[in-house]
């Protein structure tokens, strides 16, 4: 039960955009689409941002989107605020333990 | 409003036992898998285990198969962690989440966790 594979950090100033990507294998991400996306500020739990590779939950701001190509899902953050400075892990259905497995997580920095 | 309540976490020394519990209201308990992911201080999220709605299936990461027992009280909406044979990697945050699932053909898809608790700190050391 490998971990899907994320950059460690990723950065852009405000108003740019940043896309984090998130690497699998043909066991989960690249044969599902049920790829999630979380965000977590220091001390808080996480938040799901995006579900099933590009659907957003209700109160998410559409700057957030997904994507995904073959075995790699990406999360874009549009128009960047300071309030997006967190870090960001992806998740997938994964055909190892029937359920799921977590990226290793971006801090995202907003310079 | 939905809402998930993780306790009994604490100190316990490598080879001890620790039960976790999480209340759940605001949802019909019944209806959704629910799932522990751990957290290790200053590092990523990890999925631990989930169960079905029902209790009748259960899944486990490979690092806590054959050591931890995921189980439910429907009749009580509180979902439990039975941990033994703790090692200090399991030095941890413990989460507590619900995760939405795709059912089809008697398959059921994990999705994504829609709410989360705020954890309870299990600290494994001597």
């Amino acid at each position: 039960q490998s971990a899907l594979t994320q950059p460690p950090s990723a950065s852009g100033s405000p108003g740019q955009s940043v896309t984090i990507s998130c690497t699998g294998t043909s066991s989960d991400v690249g044969s599902y689409n049920y790829v999630s996306w979380y965000q977590q500020h220091p001390g808080k739990a996480p938040k799901v941002m995006i579900y099933d590779v590009s659907k957003r939950p209700s109160g998410v701001p559409d700057r957030f989107s997904g994507s995904k190509s073959g075995n790699t899902a990406s999360l874009t953050v549009s128009g960047l605020q300071a309030e997006d400075e967190a870090d960001y892990y992806c998740s997938s259905y994964a055909d190892s333990n029937n359920f799921g497995v977590f990226g290793g997580g971006t801090k995202l920095t907003v310079l | 409003e939905v809402q998930l309540l993780e306790s009994g976490g604490g100190l316990v020394q490598p080879g001890g036992s620790l039960r976790l519990s999480c209340a759940a209201s605001g949802f019909t308990f019944s209806s959704y898998a629910m799932s522990w992911v751990r957290q290790a201080p200053g590092k990523g999220l990890e999925w631990v285990s989930a169960i079905s709605g029902g209790g009748g299936n259960t899944y486990y990461a490979d690092s806590v198969k054959g050591r931890f027992t995921i189980s439910r009280d429907n009749s009580k909406s509180t979902l439990y962690l039975q941990m033994n044979t703790l090692t200090a990697e399991d030095t941890a945050l413990y989460y507590c989440a619900r995760a939405t699932r795709f059912c089809s053909g008697g398959t059921c898809y994990y999705q994504y966790f829609e709410y989360w608790g705020q954890g309870t700190l299990v600290t494994v050391s001597s």
